[in-house]
């Protein structure tokens, strides 16, 4: 079965640092564009970062850049986000979605994670 | 910045025919393809359009998708509602700069 699970969600202080984990399964994890989008609560779908199969463009929403960081270790199936300086609005539910085609074209994303909570709160 | 702007609600009866806009807000729409999602509450979303019009397997052929370039638009319609499709439906593109955007939302109401 094709799956995407995240996990590191979790309450932090405005201005820490939290480090979230996507684990996938069930097809060629290094062949796919991998993504990250948040849902505050009650709110609409906020695309955050994407990072390419291999190496090439990393592309970041404004609100984010210079303090989150997407990676992916294709070694281990598993694709990252580290947040730092973290704010109250950083509050989401936070999902790991995969690019609906392995070429890298912009069509969409077809698999979706069940989210992981990220609370910024003192 | 480019954005797709939806209405924030439509609702409709049982049976009946709903669409959904999703209107960009500068350049033309149809330079990027247009995706749909449904998202039920607790859920994550769920692509039901790819591609401007194109259905996944297992999406219902009552989903369908249009561009209008001359509206700067892209619709989904749902034919004969059920109470299962209450639901929001988010449109999604790119942006010159290929970052994803995607709209408001369109919270669904079938009663």
């Amino acid at each position: 079965e094709v799956q995407l699970v995240e996990s590191g969600g979790g309450l932090v202080q405005p201005g820490g640092s939290l480090r979230l984990s996507c684990a996938a399964s069930g097809f060629t994890f290094s062949s796919y564009g991998m993504n990250w989008v948040r849902q505050a609560p009650g709110k609409g779908l906020e695309w955050v970062s994407y990072i390419r199969s291999t190496s090439g463009p990393i592309y970041y929403a404004d609100s984010v850049k210079g303090r989150f960081t997407i990676s992916r270790d294709n070694a281990k199936n598993s694709l990252y986000l580290q947040m730092n300086s973290l704010r109250v609005e950083d509050t989401a539910v936070y999902y790991c979605a995969r690019d609906r085609v392995p070429t890298g074209d912009s069509v969409g994303f077809d698999i979706w994670g069940q989210g992981t909570m990220v609370t910024v709160s003192s | 910045n480019f954005m797709l702007t939806q209405p924030h609600s439509v609702s409709e009866s049982p049976g009946k025919t709903v669409t959904i806009s999703c209107t960009g807000s500068s350049g033309s729409i149809a330079s990027n393809y247009v995706q749909w999602y449904q998202q039920r509450p607790g859920s994550a979303p769920t692509i039901v359009i790819y591609e401007d019009n194109q259905r996944p397997s297992g999406v219902p052929d009552r989903f369908s998708g249009s561009i209008d370039s001359s509206s700067n638009s892209a619709s989904l319609t749902i034919s004969g509602l059920k109470t299962e499709d209450e639901a929001d439906y988010y449109c999604q593109s790119y942006d010159s700069s290929n970052h994803v955007v995607f709209g408001g939302g369109t919270q669904l109401t079938v009663l």
